[in-house]
């Protein structure tokens, strides 16, 4: 079955960085393209950034350009987001999903379970 | 960006009862293709969440009959004929028309009276 399973959340202090997978099994990974979409304690879903499925375009929300780092890896079916300059804002759950490489509209189709990064002092 | 705006943004239902959210966008979310690429999400009580509608009507794979998407344009809605115990939660509309971004309207949450 299809299994994606994010990790790498914690505790980080605002500056610092912070390096999340999403493994990903049951389905050919490069046949998807992959997005990280958070959510604040409480708030609604916020779209994050995505990679095509070869690694050929990644797009990024306003909110973390610059300053987070999609990419993944199809040999260990493995997708990353380097998190740098961590600010309290980027406090939420964060969830990888998947889209099918010939959906024009690249929608997210099935979602991790999420992991928890807390930017805190 | 486009905006996705959800009404109401606290739905109390009878169980048995229907239920309706009402998503409009800011622009069209018609695609030079044709398609109308209008997505709905349903994220029950501490889960992640899940793809229920995608193209405004089409129900993804495993999600009750008992959900519908329709609408057109810039105003979509999603219907549950009959809400059980097992809808509650919240619900999202999310467009992907014009992207990037990917936006999600507020969410709505369902719940029980």
């Amino acid at each position: 079955q299809v299994q994606l399973v994010e990790s790498g959340g914690g505790v980080v202090q605002p500056g610092r960085s912070l390096r999340l997978s999403c493994a990903a099994s049951g389905f050919t990974f490069n046949n998807y393209g992959m997005h990280w979409v958070r959510q604040a304690p409480g708030k609604g879903l916020e779209w994050v950034a995505v990679i095509w499925y070869d690694g050929s375009n990644k797009y990024y929300a306003d909110s973390v350009k610059g300053r987070f780092t999609i990419s993944r890896d199809n040999s260990k079916n493995t997708l990353y987001l380097q998190m740098d300059s961590l600010r309290a804002e980027d406090t939420a759950v964060y969830y990888c999903a998947r889209c099918y490489y010939l959906d024009r509209s690249s929608t997210p189709d099935y979602w991790g379970q999420g992991t928890l990064v807390t930017v805190s002092s | 960006d486009v905006v996705m705006t959800q009404s109401p943004l606290s739905l109390p239902v009878t169980l048995g009862q229907p239920a309706s959210i009402s998503c409009r966008s800011s622009q069209s979310l018609v695609y030079s293709d044709g398609d109308t690429y209008l997505n709905w999400f349903q994220q029950r009580p501490g889960q992640s969440p899940r793809r229920l509608i995608y193209k405004v009507s089409n129900r993804d794979s495993g999600v009750p009959d008992r959900f519908s998407g329709s609408g057109s344009g810039t105003d979509f809605t999603l219907k549950i004929s009959r809400v059980e115990a097992e809808d509650v939660g919240v619900y999202y509309c999310m467009q992907g028309t014009h992207w990037p971004p990917w936006t999600f309207g507020q969410g709505t949450k369902v719940e029980i009276k």
